[in-house]
């Protein structure tokens, strides 16, 4: 079966750090992998996704990540948070062609110190 | 587009009462799934569907209902409610073969 780990429930960083917010995952098949974001009392919005091909991903909102399959991490980056990027974060995995929806992790709450 | 809506926004039912949670998208997407978040949990999905007429069941089926009629709507129905199933409710789409799904903003139900 399928799963997704995100190691840190919080993490905090102070506004103009760098950030990166970990994903591990388990998974049969070549993965299809997502971040999404969710604002206090707000839906889920996607920052990227791999399927495949380049293994570094670019998103909204300045957001990155790195697919390594070696490791089977989709680790998410930002070279520089902004207070505004203060949520929930969730990695999701699944597969493409597949009718089983995704997997989630548990999610990180990121804090953002002025 | 108006992408996936959701209605109601807020609902309190009390132990034992039915109701339907609603779920529209107006992306032609052939699949469509119901997830709950708690806590801690991450989100859980429910039920899902991969296109009108057929219906399947996902990690967490238990108590709950849904039938998929038409390609744009998605309704999920809560038989008798229970304090349990006090959660936040997201209806999600996607293209089959991507599975890139878009949210909608979610249902907050209290039972008490």
């Amino acid at each position: 079966a399928q799963s997704v780990t995100q190691p840190d429930i919080h993490i905090t960083v102070s506004e103009g750090a760098s950030l990166e917010l970990r994903c591990n995952y388990s998974y049969g098949a070549t993965p299809y992998l997502f971040w999404y974001v969710q604002s206090p009392g707000q839906g889920l919005q996607l920052l990227l996704k791999y399927f495949s091909g380049d293994t570094l991903v670019q998103g909204i909102k300045g957001f990155e990540a790195e697919f390594k399959r070696s490791q089977s991490s989709f680790n998410l980056r930002k070279p520089s948070v902004h207070w505004s990027d203060a949520a929930e974060y969730f990695c999701a995995v699944g597969e493409g062609g597949g009718a089983d929806g995704l997997t989630f992790g548990k999610g990180t709450h990121l804090i953002i110190q002025p | 587009n108006a992408g996936v809506t959701q209605t109601p926004k807020f609902q309190v039912l009390k132990t034992g009462q039915s109701m339907t949670l609603q779920c529209a998208q107006d992306m032609n997407h052939e699949y469509m799934s119901w997830y709950r978040q708690d806590p801690g949990m991450g989100l859980r999905l429910i039920h899902y569907s991969v296109g009108a007429g057929i219906t399947d069941q996902g990690e967490v089926p238990n108590g709950y209902n849904v039938s998929r009629s038409t390609t744009e709507d998605f309704p999920l129905r809560l038989l008798s409610a229970a304090p349990s199933q006090t959660s936040v409710y997201f209806c999600a789409s996607s293209y089959i073969h991507n599975n890139e799904q878009f949210f909608g903003p979610g249902t907050r139900l209290t039972v008490l």
